[in-house]
């Protein structure tokens, strides 16, 4: 069966400090890899998706990036981190394009200070 | 564009009461239609789905929805609900041509004792 590893589960982080978030898939191959941010009040918001290893499409410009080193594998990484990045990050992902449904993660929660 | 609007950002509700929450979609080709149910601090978890066929989906811990073509509308019921039911709740859709799911804003859903 399809499993899906999101880590750490709480990060609290000094603004300026670098981040990294992993994120990885079991049991399948070549899925549709995704990074949402939940803020507070503001629901889902998409900020990566991937469709393969080293494709990386960004919706929002902002201080976050994101990599796909390996097929099942997916990273979200600041260099230097804000107040503003705060929030409930959740990964999924999907077979294509999701007309099956999305497989979310487990989330992080960043904190910011 | 697609586009999903959930109409009540907060329901309250008794518990054992019926309950319906309400998701609205833009467009006018072929469209899958999704019902997430977020508990605090979790990730997303995949309620029913509406690909194609019957128009009333049933979904897992007693939910259903039902796709209305006409009215554009995918609304989720459950006929008596339990205090376990508060959550968040997330419709999303995915249009023809399109490569990643759109999410409704959420309703939360409050069942009172």
């Amino acid at each position: 069966s399809q499993t899906i590893h999101q880590w750490p589960a709480t990060l609290v982080q000094p603004v300026g400090s670098p981040l990294s978030l992993e994120c990885t898939v079991e049991g399948t191959s070549n899925p549709n890899l995704y990074w949402y941010r939940q803020a507070a009040g503001r629901g889902l918001q998409l900020l990566f998706y991937s469709v393969g290893i080293g494709q990386i499409s960004s919706e929002v410009p902002q201080n976050l990036s994101a990599s796909r080193p390996q097929d099942r594998q997916f990273i979200l990484s600041s260099k230097k981190l804000l107040l503003s990045d705060s929030g409930f990050y959740l990964c999924a992902w999907s077979v294509s394009r999701g007309a099956y449904g999305y497989t979310f993660g487990s989330g992080t929660r960043l904190t910011v200070v | 564009a697609q586009s999903v609007t959930q109409l009540d950002s907060q329901v309250p509700v008794f518990e054992e009461a019926p309950v319906e929450l309400r998701c609205n979609y833009s467009s006018s080709v072929s469209v899958y239609l999704f019902w997430y149910v977020q508990y605090p601090n979790q990730g997303l978890q995949l309620l029913l789905k509406y690909l194609s066929g019957s128009t009333l989906v049933k979904g897992i811990n007693g939910f259903e929805a039902e796709f209305n073509k006409s009215q554009t509308s995918f609304h989720l019921r459950k006929p008596s609900v339990h205090i376990s039911d508060t959550a968040e709740y997330f419709c999303a859709a995915l249009v023809g041509g399109y490569q990643k799911v759109t999410f409704g804003t959420g309703t939360k859903l409050q069942v009172i004792p």
